[in-house]
């Protein structure tokens, strides 16, 4: 098993550019969820997904977006970048259920929008 | 929603004393409690969780303490070595939405 993979690894935007940042498990998790961390603020959820066609809004939704069309994949969208949204950003996915206990994260995207 | 608090930000102590690091929660709902170490560059990796039917849990030199009353849990460290330091984070979440909210992390560091 891969467990939970993200690509890129690094990444630089200027300001206004968009992208998308990949994640995709295939541990069979129906639970997936993107975090920021900044220094000295945690990580911080952004968006999550309880399964296909279902997704619903962390504490830092703004500037992102999100779709869940497969139980293996989750991207997360940037349609506007701004110097705002530097950061590491990780997923993580888990079971549900009452299989629910331990969220593996993926290795994390280093994010600088100049 | 829930929001969870982490003390303290920095904890410095002499290879082989304690550490202990402590969180509270707002949202009574909560019902999973795990910690994550996070080394320099790396992942969090879960070390210990716990529920919320259970006061105490340990693992090794790792323990972790529950009080659903209080709304506070706490990660206690025994015997610490070098290889302990590292980011520690606290989170909680609840079965009915099986989204985990992390406290903003204790920064431990093991004298030798």
């Amino acid at each position: 098993n891969a467990g939970v993979t993200q690509t890129p690894k690094f990444q630089v935007l200027k300001t206004g550019q968009s992208m998308t940042l990949q994640c995709a498990q295939d541990m069979n998790h129906e639970y997936m969820s993107w975090y920021r961390q900044d220094p000295g603020m945690g990580l911080r959820l952004i968006h999550y997904s309880v399964g296909a066609g279902i997704t619903d809004q962390g504490e830092v939704p703004n500037g992102y977006n999100v779709s869940r069309s497969t139980t293996e994949d989750f991207p997360l969208r940037l349609l506007s970048a701004a110097p705002s949204q530097t950061s590491v950003y990780f997923c993580a996915s888990s079971h549900t259920g009452e299989s629910y206990n331990e969220q593996f994260f993926g290795p994390g995207t280093r994010l600088t929008v100049l | 929603g829930e929001n969870v608090e982490q003390h303290p930000s920095t904890l410095s102590v002499q290879e082989g004393d304690s550490a202990v690091i402590k969180c509270t929660y707002s949202d009574s709902a909560s019902n999973y409690f795990p910690w994550y170490k996070q080394e320099l560059g790396k992942r969090p990796q879960l070390i210990i969780d716990i529920r919320s039917n259970v006061g105490e849990k340990k693992d090794q030199r790792i323990a972790v303490t529950l009080n659903k009353t209080a709304k506070h849990f706490s990660l206690h460290i025994t015997e610490t070595q070098p290889e302990d330091s590292a980011v520690y984070f606290c989170a909680a979440s609840m079965d009915s939405s099986y989204k985990l909210i992390f406290g903003s992390g204790t920064r431990l560091l093991v004298r030798p």
